[in-house]
């Protein structure tokens, strides 16, 4: 079964617009880890923004923020202003703390920004 | 260097040929991940060392895939008799330990793009 899911394949969204990309995720484990990456066409993985399961309050970093909502297991990432550069794909993923501390990835978003 | 370096970044192969593939990650990292990456997909989890020790090589898809991180550095994904299948970018990443001042997240190297023919 999926731990890492993100039902948006693709996404168009204009400039300037805000932006929200899905994930929900799938662990019995209390102690957990949330990341977003990004991945331009350049291929690189770049590191966005990191949200950990006793975290009281969302994470932000900049124009991204993260909507974690616990019971819904759900940890969405919000892109405030999007600009032409943030078109690139976007990766969800989950470290399970209590377990042997690997990180899984989900299949990922495409975002497209219009101008 | 400064961050995650791999080598070849780019390896052709003929099917059946053994290739090697190179990691040397940020220095002090004593995590370290390989994920294979096909095209247009998300990373998949292959195998995971905490320092020396292979603790987790569930996602290796077949015996044909062996990784070693000898001295808890440099690593190595050996990939025996290849296959067509095996086409991908083979991505290593490292991090910190996981600890009350860090996330853990993982620094990624730029990849080895594998091509089998």
């Amino acid at each position: 079964a999926q731990k890492i899911t993100q039902t948006q394949p693709g996404m168009f969204v204009q400039e300037k617009e805000a932006v929200t990309l899905d994930c929900t995720y799938d662990t019995s484990d209390p102690s957990y880890g949330l990341f977003w990456y990004k991945q331009p066409s350049s291929g690189e993985m770049i590191f966005l923004i990191y949200q950990g399961s006793y975290d009281q309050q969302n994470a932000t970093e900049g124009r991204y923020s993260l909507n974690f909502q616990k019971a819904r297991k759900s940890a969405n990432l919000v892109i405030s202003a999007s600009q032409l550069g943030d078109s690139a794909m976007y990766f969800c993923a989950m470290r399970e703390e209590g377990r042997d501390d690997k990180i899984i990835f989900g299949k990922g978003t495409r975002l497209h920004i219009l101008p | 260097g400064a961050g995650v370096s791999q080598s070849p970044r780019y390896k052709v192969a003929k099917r059946g040929q053994d290739v090697a593939l190179r990691c040397d990650p940020i220095s002090g990292h004593v995590s370290l991940f390989w994920y294979q990456q096909a095209l247009g997909q998300g990373p998949e989890f292959l195998t995971y060392f905490q320092n020396e020790a292979q603790l987790d090589k569930s996602g290796l898809p077949s015996d044909r895939f062996f990784a070693e991180r000898p001295e808890g550095s440099v690593s190595t994904l050996k990939i025996q008799r290849t296959q067509q299948e095996d086409s991908a970018v083979y991505l290593c990443a490292s991090s910190l330990a996981l600890g009350r001042e860090n996330t853990g997240e993982l620094f990624f190297g730029e990849g080895s793009r594998l091509t089998v023919l």
